[in-house]
């Protein structure tokens, strides 16, 4: 089962804007991830936030993880049209990191 | 590092026939994931490895599936007499565990095998 959903599910911007994602999740987690699928495509991983770490920076992305709400954001800033794809953020629960659960995703289109 | 590999990248096959999918892992890492993506889903876990054995399997992994990592490298899966409803991409992982306290799990996918069952 999903451990949550992201929202939005779709989102359309212009080249150059900012996209925000929002995640939410309903267990306690060791770790959250967030990854790109373009269409048909796998998983690419982008980011990594461990459970103790509130904000986390990797290029054009930022991401924020507030454990007492159980939500997390992916902003990106920039953006370009190869931006275009799924995003989905994934958590691994405490204990020994094991299997992800993956959200629904949102899917993100850039145009020029 | 040539990344996760998986074989075939898609598959085409009657229902009631079995099919079999391999996964190569990054050749360091000690952890092996398989997990299933259905159209506008995000994957769900279906079992993984430490080394050759089977640590976890999800109660999506009907008697039909079975998952085998004979030697720690390269991973199959198998699934008999296939359904309709079997039809899903399939991904594979794998990870580097140290089991060291704080160790954290980046999982790295390969392209995914797509299953379509008539």
């Amino acid at each position: 089962s999903q451990q949550g959903e992201e929202d939005p599910q779709a989102l359309s911007i212009q080249e150059g804007e900012n996209a925000t994602m929002n995640c939410s999740y309903k267990t306690s987690i060791n770790n959250l991830q967030w990854y790109r699928q373009n269409s048909g495509r796998g998983l690419v991983h982008l980011i990594l936030i461990r459970s103790n770490e509130r904000e986390k920076h990797s290029g054009r992305l930022r991401v924020t993880l507030d454990t007492s709400k159980k939500s997390s954001s992916l902003l990106i800033t920039a953006s370009r049209a190869a931006d275009t794809a799924s995003y989905f953020c994934a958590t691994a629960d405490t204990g020994t990191a094991s299997k992800l659960t993956f959200g629904t995703g949102t899917r993100l289109q850039v145009t020029l | 590092d040539t990344g996760v590999s998986q074989d075939p990248r898609h598959k085409i096959t009657k229902r009631g026939q079995n099919v079999t999918f391999r996964c190569d892992p990054i050749s360091e890492h000690n952890r092996l994931y398989w997990y299933r993506q259905t159209l506008g889903q995000g994957p769900e876990f279906l079992t993984y490895f430490q080394n050759e054995a089977q640590l976890e399997k999800s109660r999506l992994l009907s008697d039909r599936f079975s998952a085998e990592r004979p030697k720690g490298s390269f991973s199959t899966l198998e699934i008999q007499r296939t359904e309709q409803g079997d039809s899903a991409m399939y991904l594979c992982a794998s990870s580097r565990y140290s089991g060291l306290a704080g160790t954290y799990n980046e999982q790295f996918f390969g392209p995914g095998t797509r299953l379509t069952v008539l």
